[in-house]
């Protein structure tokens, strides 16, 4: 199972939106809406943002929010703030009854 | 507040064998799907593999299949990863995550801190 698809990094200024892209196949990301996004700071465990597409656990803010389209998901922050600042890994549940991680995206506030 | 605490990594010898264990705590264990999650030095997220509540289904990632096995003592409230043949590939930081649905870890809820496997000579 190949990983799935990420922009190496995606900066912003606070305030700003931004969008970081997570693109699979029709075997992952197209096929369930089991896509989750994970949030990690150097040095600590990854935090859940995002699961089901576009669930939010309760605590994490309303800036940020989920979507799929097709063969792609999306995680967008609103509002950057310098807290955000961080790796940004998107998961997806697979038709092997596996599940595969995104490739992870360098968020930097600038 | 949930707790998963691991514990077993170290220093191993590429063919060698390691035991990792994550205690879990203030949550009803049986209840969730628990997995195994590694991320190699400066790299990113590779799901490993997990487990049902009940213990009863096991999923492994291909690159560790007939090598690692999962189990859990729900008497306990312990998942365990038996990782043997070890490869110098498989030097990383284990996390233990859990899922609030009992059959299968469609997403990772709760993490613990981690423990660091190194296979070296």
């Amino acid at each position: 199972q190949s990983a799935l698809t990420q922009p190496a990094s995606v900066s912003g200024s606070p305030g700003q939106s931004i969008t970081i892209s997570c693109t699979g196949t029709s075997s992952d990301v197209g096929g369930y809406n089991y896509v989750s996004w994970y949030q990690q700071h150097p040095g600590k465990a990854p935090k859940l943002m995002i699961y089901d597409v576009s669930n939010r656990p309760s605590g994490v803010s309303d800036r940020f929010s989920g979507s799929k389209s097709g063969n792609t998901a999306s995680l967008t922050i609103s509002g950057l703030q310098a807290e955000d600042e961080a790796d940004y890994y998107c998961s997806s549940y697979t038709s092997s009854s596996t599940e595969v991680f995104g490739t992870g995206t360098k968020v930097t506030v600038l | 507040e949930v707790q998963l605490l691991e514990s077993g990594g170290g220093l191993v010898q590429p063919g060698g064998s390691l035991r990792l264990s994550c205690a879990a705590s203030t949550f009803t264990f049986s209840s969730y799907a628990m997995s195994w999650v590694r991320q190699a030095p400066g790299k990113g997220l590779e799901w490993v593999s997990a487990i049902s509540g009940s213990g009863g289904s096991t999923y492994y990632a291909d690159s560790v299949k007939g090598r690692f096995t999962i189990s859990r003592d729900n008497s306990k409230n312990t998942l365990y990863l038996q990782m043997s043949s070890l490869r110098a590939e498989d030097t990383a930081i284990y996390y233990c995550a859990n899922t609030p649905i009992p059959y299968f870890a469609y997403y990772f809820d709760y993490w613990g801190q981690g423990t660091l496997v190194t296979v070296s000579s």
